[in-house]
């Protein structure tokens, strides 16, 4: 079982429109959860943190469900520019470091 | 603030040539580490460190070293190149304080070995 599971896409979403990702993580010793982006041949950039009481920054906001081990991010009134490839990632922690990361979903938005 | 600066940021290698690449953070992060990113895979963790001294493997160490004499910098060995570590590679840096902060990458090393 992959540790770190996310649906690949690609989503097509209109500008405008509200697009929602999931992802599951196998670890229930995860302590630090977080969506970060990464554009073509880029490197990831962090995009926010996950807390779980759920956080918001903008048009994006991330939930936390610790019960079933699953990770969410939405993006509304989505832009051309939040056409990207966006990595749910978890950090186990507890002494050791180093980040887990999902492979990834692919998102387009088109005009 | 150059942030993580990676270098060189393209590379080709013949099959057992050894090389390393380099990685400096100018942030005080206590905590760096090194990742390959191949098509299809995601990003997977190679060696991590969480302080001058103290380094550690991750999930794919075979063939590869690291060290860590300062805060700043975090080098990558590679022994024997083999064109399986073709990939690009990324390092990364974060303070301490669990769960409230992410790691910030480098650009990347784009390796070929040939």
């Amino acid at each position: 079982r992959k540790e770190v599971e996310q649906d690949p896409g690609p989503f097509n979403v209109p500008e405008g429109a509200t697009v929602a990702f999931n992802c599951t993580y196998s670890n229930s010793a995860s302590q630090s959860f977080f969506w970060y982006r990464q554009d073509c041949r880029k490197e990831p950039k962090l995009l926010m943190s996950v807390y779980s009481s759920g956080n918001e920054d903008g048009r994006f906001t991330a939930q936390l469900n610790r019960a079933s081990q699953y990770i969410s991010l939405l993006i509304r009134d989505s832009k051309l520019s939040d056409s990207a490839t966006y990595l749910c990632v978890v950090l186990v922690g507890g002494g050791a470091d180093g980040l887990t990361f999902g492979k990834g979903t692919h998102l387009i938005i088109q005009p | 603030n150059a942030g993580v600066t990676q270098t060189p940021k393209f590379q080709v290698l013949k099959t057992g040539q050894s090389m390393t690449l380099q990685c400096a953070q100018d942030m005080n992060h206590e905590y760096m580490s090194w990742y390959r990113q191949d098509p299809g895979m995601g990003l997977r963790l190679i060696h991590y460190s969480v302080g001058a001294g103290i380094t550690d493997q991750g999930e794919v160490p075979n063939g590869y070293n690291v060290s860590r004499s300062t805060t700043e910098d975090f080098p990558l060995r590679l022994l024997s190149a083999a064109p399986s570590q073709t990939s690009v590679y990324f390092c990364a840096s974060r303070p301490p304080g669990q769960g409230l902060y992410g790691y910030t990458f480098g650009s990347g090393t784009r390796l070929t070995v040939v």
